[in-house]
């Protein structure tokens, strides 16, 4: 079984500000991971994923994780926080060995504040 | 292309009334999905389908149905809705090792 963990339902950066989510993933195989984003009142929007390769991911608005196995961690960070990047952010592990399709175990989600 | 659709956005249902909620996409997935997202539980798998024909449970299956009898459409089914189904469902799909793409979600109270 896989489970995700992200620390802090809730959290709080001025702008400008160094933005770090934190993801602790469990997982018996190789996993597949992801980082979503969801404005209020919408679905979710890719933000970026490790599958194989590069452990340092770049993504979408300028947000990047890294995956550090002997952590089993993919925390997500912006250098600096922007008040358009307050929104709810998920972590999600996929197990791609059982042949089960792209069964996404998700985090509880971090909503993100950005203060002035 | 329209990606992942959804209907309806909103829904109000009584206790014990039944309701499909219907996705679809046009992105020639194999493999589509069913979550459910409720306060601080981020989204949980109820149903997944990985082709026409093909489908098996999630996470929280109870009180749900689907069918998946084309590639395009995956049909969520509340058999006899219960105030625990209140939630908002999204619909996701994706290629085989490729992210899942989401709907907009439905709104779903029962009363």
């Amino acid at each position: 079984a896989q489970s995700v963990t992200q620390l802090g339902s809730h959290v709080s950066v001025s702008e400008g500000a160094l933005v770090l989510l934190r993801c602790n993933y469990s997982s018996s195989v190789p996993p597949y991971l992801f980082w979503y984003v969801q404005y209020p009142n919408q679905g979710l929007q890719l933000l970026l994923k490790y599958t194989t390769g590069a452990t340092l991911v770049k993504g979408i608005n300028g947000f990047e994780a890294e995956f550090k196995k002997s952590e089993t961690s993919f925390h997500l960070t912006k250098p600096s926080a922007h008040m358009s990047d307050a929104a709810e952010y998920f972590c999600a592990v996929s197990d791609q060995v059982t042949g089960g399709g792209n069964k996404l175990t998700f985090g509880t989600g971090t909503q993100l504040k950005v203060e002035l | 292309n329209a990606g992942v659709t959804q209907t309806p956005k909103f829904q109000v249902l009584k206790t014990g009334q039944s309701m499909t909620l219907q996705c679809a996409q046009d992105m020639n997935h194999e493999y589509m999905s069913w979550y459910r997202q409720d306060p601080g539980m981020g989204l949980r798998l109820i149903h997944y389908s990985v082709g026409a024909g093909i489908t098996d449970q999630g996470e929280v299956p109870n009180g749900y149905n689907v069918s998946r009898s084309t590639t395009e459409d995956f049909p969520l089914r509340l058999l006899s809705a219960a105030p625990s189904q209140t939630s908002v469902y999204f619909c996701a799909s994706s290629d085989y090792r490729s992210e899942q793409y989401f709907g907009p979600g439905t709104r779903l109270t029962v009363t």
